[in-house]
């Protein structure tokens, strides 16, 4: 059963730049969220995907951005990156939209270095 | 919104020994109480949750106990292993009905097993 799959694991970025990470849902799972990791920090919701919208959102500017596909994976943009973008990038997973109460897994995350 | 205090930030115990991990939460609407376990350099792992319809849950060595009335839930883990050694950390939400979906996290309590 495969879990949760982010790329990629590890990119560098120059300030300014855009950046796209990729997120594939446990199988049967159809919600996606991102989270943001700093570092010695605990994770920040920045948004959630369900069929295909975007269900929540978390207090994080309109540069970062994502994206549902058809078949439940994901993506998360970032424009105009800042030195602060620097983080840890979680996806997360789970069946059944933002109502559903079921168990949320978290996929190794994409390290994302700003400099 | 939620706001989740974790403590301590760091404990460092012998082999054998039981640790214990508290948090706080802000929010008396939150419902669901997940633990992760975070390893250098990996995503967090879902290791126990609790439901507010439950004082206690319990997994072999590792144990949940929530106080709804006091806003706080605790981690026990019993008979401390140096493969336990990893950061903790704590969530809330409202889960099954409720409008926010998302996880609010603790800021981490990093655990050492010393053999």
């Amino acid at each position: 059963d495969a879990g949760v799959t982010q790329s990629p694991t590890h990119l560098i970025k120059t300030r300014g730049q855009q950046v796209t990470l990729r997120c594939s849902p446990k199988s049967g799972h159809d919600t996606v969220s991102w989270y943001q990791q700093a570092l010695g920090q605990g994770p920040q919701f920045i948004f959630q995907y369900y069929e295909e919208e975007e269900r929540q959102r978390g207090n994080f500017p309109d540069r970062f951005s994502g994206h549902q596909f058809p078949n439940y994976s994901s993506e998360l943009n970032v424009n105009a990156l800042l030195l602060g973008d620097s983080a840890l990038y979680l996806c997360a997973s789970s069946l059944g939209g933002p109502l559903s109460g079921n168990t949320i897994y978290f996929g190794e995350g994409s390290w994302l270095t700003v400099v | 919104g939620e706001n989740v205090e974790q403590h301590p930030s760091t404990l460092s115990v012998q082999e054998g020994d039981s640790a214990v991990i508290k948090c706080t939460y802000s929010d008396s609407a939150s419902n669901y109480f997940p633990w992760y376990k975070q390893e250098l350099g990996k995503g967090p792992q879902l290791i126990i949750d609790i439901r507010s319809n439950v004082g206690e849950k319990k997994d072999q060595r590792i144990a949940v106990t929530l106080n709804k009335t006091a806003k706080h839930f605790s981690l026990h883990i019993t008979e401390t292993q140096p493969e336990d050694s990893a950061v903790y950390f704590c969530a809330a939400s409202q889960r099954g009905g409720g409008s926010n979906y998302k996880l609010t996290f603790g800021k981490g309590t990093l655990l050492t097993v010393n053999p």
